[in-house]
């Protein structure tokens, strides 16, 4: 079972910045958490990970709570194009290690 | 980020018939690959996890000499679909990680959408 859970879906305006909350209380002081979002029929699409602090790259912000039992993706400027499923992950950092998805968040960005 | 390729983007076969889905590494060599399933409005399902030169691992409940999967060369797996039915219609899905391709990142194809009539 995934160890984290997500709102099932959202709604952002466009140009907005949109937050999508993941909680992952049982989360242990090795594991990560990443973000992947899905566009519709299309593969998974790496975001950001983290470990505790947190992380800002070209795409989202990645806000992890001091106690590492939740955590906030930021997409800033959120444009239509951000409309997918958005999946909270949280792995060993181990290239042959699984990844346990769940059903992540629809984010629909409305113009 | 490394590029995986999958082939085809999209099949539709005759129930009964075989269907092979070949998934590459473009530019990294992928010394694990993953392959996964996906239902309309459902999340990723987990079929097997393949590593170069070694038999895959099955998840529970993936019958392995239904679903075949050979990872011969450190860029190419394929997935073998033998006497598909309909029920075996989904969106399969690979992905990739080994050296040089971020080592323990997984790199994702574009999926293949398998339709079988």
């Amino acid at each position: 079972d995934a160890k984290t859970t997500q709102p099932p879906s959202m709604d952002c305006a466009e140009g907005r910045a949109a937050n999508l909350p993941c909680n992952h209380s049982t989360i242990s002081g090795n594991e990560y958490v990443y973000w992947y979002r899905q566009i519709h029929s299309q593969g998974p699409q790496y975001i950001i990970h983290g470990l505790k602090n947190n992380e800002t790259n070209e795409m989202a912000s990645l806000i992890i709570t001091e106690d590492r039992k939740s955590s906030t993706l930021i997409l800033p400027h959120a444009t239509l194009r951000d409309t997918a499923v958005y999946y909270c992950i949280v792995r060993v950092l181990n290239s042959n290690y699984q990844l346990i998805w769940g059903a992540g968040t629809k984010l629909i960005i409305k113009p | 980020g490394a590029v995986v390729s999958q082939h085809p983007s999209w099949v539709i076969c005759k129930s009964g018939t075989s269907v092979k889905i070949e998934c590459r590494s473009l530019d990294f060599q992928a010394t694990t690959m993953f392959w996964y399933r996906q239902f309309p409005k459902q999340s990723l399902m987990l079929m097997a996890t393949s590593n170069e030169g070694s038999k895959a691992t099955y998840e529970q409940g993936v019958e392995k000499d239904k679903f075949l999967i050979n990872h011969a060369s450190l860029t190419l797996s394929t997935l073998t679909v033998t006497s598909a039915h309909p029920e075996d219609s989904s969106f399969y899905i690979c992905s990739a990680s080994g050296a040089g391709g971020g080592g323990n990142e997984q790199f994702f194809g574009p999926g293949t959408r398998l339709t079988v009539l």
